[in-house]
């Protein structure tokens, strides 16, 4: 799996869009983009995934650039509940393990 | 989604003994996962449980400290063995389908005096 680069930490200003940035510049042709995120002590929550075109759901945004080397996953009304600890992670979709591999990811700090 | 509840949610044990951790989930998966997640850390896959089979292993990772038993397809267990304080960390269960995203349980909190 292809390995990814995201910033240490990050802050945003409640009510503000938080917009957290990832670098996959190996990525494959049959990887895809996922994100999760971990709030203190509780186990990671999926959040969005994609392939190529950009994806929105109810939690978040999804925007992947056209050579697929980076990735800006947007959250747009951050509230305080949106702080943790964002992961980045390429795999190919499905396929024989479907395993994850995790990186250090961003440490999203909402602020009042 | 799946709804998975791992047990116990948190323990402490003394080192030298075993803690044997459950994960049981409210409906069939293809796969099931453990992860560790040490102290300020992020999350290490230890091994993919397989059914019926024996689990299979990340490098770094051994059958004889961490023995996993899949019996069925919706319930999984991890032993953390001859437990040292090097072994306090979170461990966390994970689920997925055929090309569905891994969802996770809320983990078992170790600590080892």
């Amino acid at each position: 799996d292809a390995k990814t680069t995201q910033p240490p930490s990050m802050d945003c200003a409640e009510g503000r869009a938080a917009n957290l940035p990832c670098n996959h510049s190996t990525i494959s042709g049959n990887e895809y983009v996922y994100w999760y995120r971990q709030i203190h002590s509780q186990g990671p929550q999926y959040i969005i995934h994609g392939l190529k075109n950009n994806e929105t759901n109810e939690m978040a945004s999804l925007i992947i650039t056209e050579d697929r080397k980076s990735s800006t996953l947007i959250l747009p009304h951050a509230t305080l509940r949106d702080t943790a600890v964002y992961y980045c992670i390429v795999r190919v979709y499905g396929g024989a393990t479907n395993k994850l591999i995790f990186g250090t990811g961003t440490l999203l700090a909402v602020q009042p | 989604s799946a709804v998975i509840s791992q047990k116990p949610s948190r323990d402490i044990c003394q080192r030298g003994t075993s803690l044997t951790i459950q994960c049981q989930v409210d409906s069939q998966v293809t796969m099931m996962f453990w992860y560790r997640q040490q102290p300020g850390q992020s999350l290490t896959l230890i091994a993919t449980a397989n059914q019926g089979s024996e689990a299979t292993y990340e490098s770094g990772f051994v059958i004889d400290k961490f023995p996993i038993s899949r019996p069925n397809l919706t319930f999984s267990t991890l032993t953390v063995s001859n437990m040292s304080p090097e072994d306090s960390s979170i461990y966390l269960c994970s689920v997925a389908w055929q090309g569905m995203p891994l969802f996770f349980g809320q983990g078992t909190r170790l600590t080892v005096v």
